[in-house]
């Protein structure tokens, strides 16, 4: 499809294991994005990428998160000993960077479940 | 950082009546957008709006940069607009397309 893709839909874990999480871009948009939501919240930052590298990590909650996009296309969010807390719906975005047309684009999210 | 507040927290209509959602936030930005959340947890793009007004079908928004607002207005509204209406925006300063997101508008359209 034309749209952001994420898989899986759906993950369900235990306390401890870990998951990763990946988000296939609108082509030809340079800019990448993950986003996580709690329920009832609104979306919050978690890192942005400019190509192959972060340009802004700050959202990033603890060092048990860490996000790679090695080809400046396919994006994995990973988290390593996964905790309750960390359930929510991940967001990916992508946005073509061009001036005036910087909107961001989402996915439809993975939603995370930690047992 | 930047605070964004929306407003009413929920709306209940009925189908065919008309709303404004608004959106405010506390400093100057890049970058305004507004979303609509379906039941199945999609974000829409509805707008980008940073300054002015845009109109797309029966919705249209207003952003008013100098004074820190946005309205997003719902005419003839029909029981697919239920869903959860985000305001987003890029503080003026931050890295480009970080959002910060409003709480939300909860709306509920009924038959």
């Amino acid at each position: 499809g034309a749209g952001v893709s994420q898989t899986p839909s759906n993950k369900v874990t235990e306390k401890g294991k870990y998951v990763e999480l990946r988000c296939d871009p609108i082509s030809g948009h340079t800019a990448l994005y993950w986003y996580r939501q709690s329920l009832g919240q609104g979306p919050e930052f978690l890192i942005y990428f400019q190509g192959t590298g972060a340009a802004d990590d700050s959202g990033l909650p603890n060092d048990r998160f860490f996000a790679v996009r090695p080809e400046g296309s396919v994006s994995t969010l990973k988290i390593q000993r996964t905790e309750r807390g960390d359930s929510a719906v991940y967001l990916c975005a992508s946005s073509p960077k061009r001036k005036n047309t910087g909107e961001l684009f989402f996915g439809e999210g993975s939603r995370l479940t930690v047992l | 950082g930047i605070q964004v507040e929306q407003s009413p927290p929920d709306l209940i209509l009925q189908e065919g009546a008309n709303s404004t959602l608004r959106c405010n936030f506390s400093d100057s930005v890049n970058n305004l957008q507004w979303f609509h959340q379906n039941p199945w947890g999609q974000l829409i793009n509805l707008f980008y709006i940073p300054s002015g007004t845009k109109q797309n079908g029966r919705l249209s928004a207003t952003t008013v940069a100098t004074e820190r607002y946005s309205l997003l207005y719902i005419s003839s509204s029909q029981t697919t607009d239920s869903g959860v209406y985000f305001c987003a925006v890029e503080e003026r300063g931050t890295s480009y397309g970080k959002l910060t997101f409003g709480q939300g508008t909860i709306l509920t359209v009924h038959p």
